[in-house]
């Protein structure tokens, strides 16, 4: 069965510096990965998407992420934090196109300093 | 499009009560699911369905039931409500998974007591 892994509860960055939200993925087939961010008191939103094409996957709102199979690792980077980007980021694996289910880590809330 | 509808947005409950949250898309998606979120555990995957009438459960199903006799419409049933069962509830849904990922509703906040 699949399961994520966000290392890291909470994360505080100053503004302009590099943010980098940690996840880790296990799967018994190659994985589809997302990352969704939920700001207060809204539902989730989808940043970005990996499904077996390139690597490094780009979102919205500048957000990145980067496939690593060999060490089952989708982390999410934004070389430059705002303000706006202070909100809560959930990592989700589902085993590609099998049935359905999406599995959710347990969430990183990303503090950003002025 | 409205996309994925949640009704009642909140909602308070008294132990051992049912209730029904109802969850509409007209997306006409294929799959839907539902999550509840807690402080610090994220979203864990109650019941999930691929396609009118076929339904399976997810990481945390006791306490809930499902049905989907319709594309449009997944409801989740508290069968007899329990303070642990206050939640966060999302419904989500999607067209397939691997293009898409889901869409989220806005949320039903349970409040058992």
């Amino acid at each position: 069965a699949q399961s994520v892994t966000q290392l890291g509860s909470h994360v505080s960055v100053s503004e302009g510096a590099l943010v980098l939200l940690r996840c880790n993925y296990s799967s018994s087939v190659p994985p589809y990965l997302f990352w969704y961010v939920q700001y207060p008191n809204q539902g989730l939103q989808l940043l970005l998407k990996y499904t077996s094409a390139a690597t490094l996957v780009k979102g919205i709102n500048g957000f990145e992420a980067e496939f690593k199979k060999s060490e089952t690792s989708f982390h999410l980077t934004k070389p430059s934090a705002h303000m706006s980007d202070a909100a809560e980021y959930f990592c989700a694996v589902s085993e590609g196109n099998q049935g359905g289910k999406l599995i959710f880590g347990q969430g990183t809330e990303l503090s950003v300093k002025p | 499009n409205a996309g994925v509808t949640q009704t009642p947005k909140f909602q308070v409950l008294k132990t051992g009560q049912s209730m029904t949250l109802q969850c509409a898309q007209d997306m006409n998606h294929e799959y839907m699911s539902w999550y509840r979120q807690d402080p610090g555990m994220g979203l864990r995957l109650i019941h999930y369905s691929v396609g009118a009438g076929i339904t399976d459960q997810g990481e945390v199903p006791n306490g809930y039931n499902v049905s989907r006799s319709t594309t449009e419409d997944f409801p989740l049933r508290l069968l007899s409500a329990a303070p642990s069962q206050t939640s966060v509830y999302f419904c989500a849904s999607s067209q397939t998974i691997l293009h898409y990922g889901y869409t989220f509703g806005s949320g039903t906040r349970l409040t058992v007591v």
